[in-house]
């Protein structure tokens, strides 16, 4: 599986956009980039996943490069709400079905 | 509709005391299962993950151990309780065979604190 490096911790004003990037440089032709996020004390919840094509639904969008080497989660109004750790990973298709978390985005919302 | 049910939600126990804590999931066959722990401060490891029943796949070395009794079932046991086995173990489950979205969805949570 590949691996991904993330920023530590990001802040952002409230209304403006959130724009969180990902490197997974070594990613393979077969696996999907996934968002999910934490917020304290819970379980982690899915935001998004997509494979080369950018990807937009209710909660973000997702901007995969065009080599898929990076890629930026977009939540395009921050409320406090979304104050939370993001977590970017691959995981493939096949195989040993393993999904392996960094360290995360540490996201502050700022009022 | 699918849920995951995972219990005890906290618990303390001494060092060197057992542990058992169990997940189970509704709604869905044949899921792949999968046991988290996090760390205060810290990320998620993955510590077992499953795609059957008695298949069970370790990926940290340590004193605990997982089973898989049932198709829905998963059991994370030790025998003997460390100070660093302290943490929020998370139980998540996915969807096996043709490929759909793969989401990892979890429980709840499982609050431990070895004294």
């Amino acid at each position: 599986d590949a691996k991904t490096t993330q920023p530590t911790s990001m802040d952002c004003a409230e209304g403006r956009a959130a724009n969180l990037p990902c490197n997974h440089s070594t990613i393979s032709g077969n696996e999907y980039v996934y968002w999910y996020r934490q917020i304290h004390s819970q379980g982690p919840q899915y935001i998004i996943h997509g494979l080369k094509n950018n990807e937009t639904n209710e909660m973000a969008s997702l901007i995969i490069t065009e080599d898929r080497k990076s890629s930026t989660l977009i939540l395009p109004h921050a409320t406090l709400r979304d104050t939370a750790v993001y977590y970017c990973i691959v995981r493939g298709t096949s195989g040993t079905y393993k999904y392996i978390f960094g360290t995360g985005t540490r996201l502050k919302v700022l009022a | 509709s699918q849920t995951i049910h995972q219990w005890p939600a906290t618990l303390v126990q001494p060092v060197g005391s057992p542990l058992s804590l169990e997940c189970t999931v509704e709604g869905t066959s044949n899921p792949n299962l999968y046991w988290y722990r996090q760390a205060a401060g810290r990320g998620l490891q993955l510590l077992f993950y499953s795609v059957g029943i008695g298949q069970i796949s370790s990926e940290v070395p340590q004193n605990l151990s997982a089973s898989r009794p049932q198709d829905r079932q998963f059991i994370l046991s030790s025998k003997k309780l460390l100070l660093s086995d302290s943490g929020f173990y998370l139980c998540a489950w996915s969807t096996r065979g043709p490929y759909r979205t793969g989401e990892l969805f979890f429980g709840e949570g499982s609050r431990l604190t070895v004294l």
